[in-house]
């Protein structure tokens, strides 16, 4: 079975320093977003991502973030200067087809426990 | 105001019961909906759409009632790999963004 991957699977950095997080989504999809959750919480939607250009994205992705998909197979999540609160786990996800919503499955990919000191 | 709602549990069953969890959400526009099985530190994985007529999926049923805004998920003769958190997911009718409830946890006791 197709699957997103990602990586790093963890990741620790320095407040304020910039971290890339990197996801390969599934080949023939067209829809990819990215998600975080922190411990013991829901997971949150960040942004979304389609024809090389963001759909739509949540109150938390603000400046301080933002996505790109340099070569048509990986989908990049940059953190610039990174804060204590950033540290969670980020999952990248991707659907396929876009002919109806509510036949999608989003696959997940197994995302990057990002721990900011 | 938290767009999907969800008794976050945890719900402690034997073996073989039977368990149900709800889901609330809060835009009436919503479109499309999911229950969704997260295993701890691990990822979402789908486990059924849910569709306005209902749903079954073996074990698993899955109800929509949009008067009242809330999603259903049954489970049937519960098995010790049920133990999950159940998150229930909503979308607005377009691919762009989906709406997570925090989950419901679920353990199932031998």
């Amino acid at each position: 079975e197709p699957e997103v991957t990602q990586t790093p699977s963890h990741q620790v950095t320095q407040m304020g320093q910039e971290v890339i997080l990197r996801c390969v989504p599934i080949s023939n999809h067209l829809y990819f977003y990215w998600y975080r959750q922190i411990l013991g919480q829901k997971v949150e939607f960040l942004v979304s991502f389609y024809n090389n250009e963001i759909s739509e994205k949540s109150e938390i992705f603000d400046d301080q973030f933002s996505v790109e998909r340099p070569d048509g197979s990986n989908f990049t999540l940059k953190i610039r200067s990174t804060k204590l609160e950033d540290s969670a786990m980020y999952f990248c996800a991707s659907s396929g087809q876009g002919r109806d919503v509510s036949q999608e499955t989003q696959y997940f990919g197994p995302g990057t426990r990002l721990l900011v000191l | 105001r938290k767009e999907v709602e969800q008794d976050p549990g945890p719900f402690n069953v034997p073996e073989g019961a039977t368990v149900a969890f709800n889901c609330t959400y809060s835009n009436s526009a919503s479109q499309s909906f999911f229950w969704y099985r997260q295993d701890c530190r691990k990822e979402p994985k789908l486990l059924m759409s849910v569709y306005s007529s209902g749903n079954e999926d073996g074990r698993f049923t899955a109800q929509l009632n949009r008067a009242s805004q809330y999603i259903s998920l049954l489970i049937r003769d519960s098995k010790l790999s049920d133990s999950a958190t159940y998150l229930c997911v909503v979308n607005e009718g377009n691919f762009n963004k989906f709406y997570f409830g925090s989950g419901t946890k679920l353990n199932v006791k031998p």
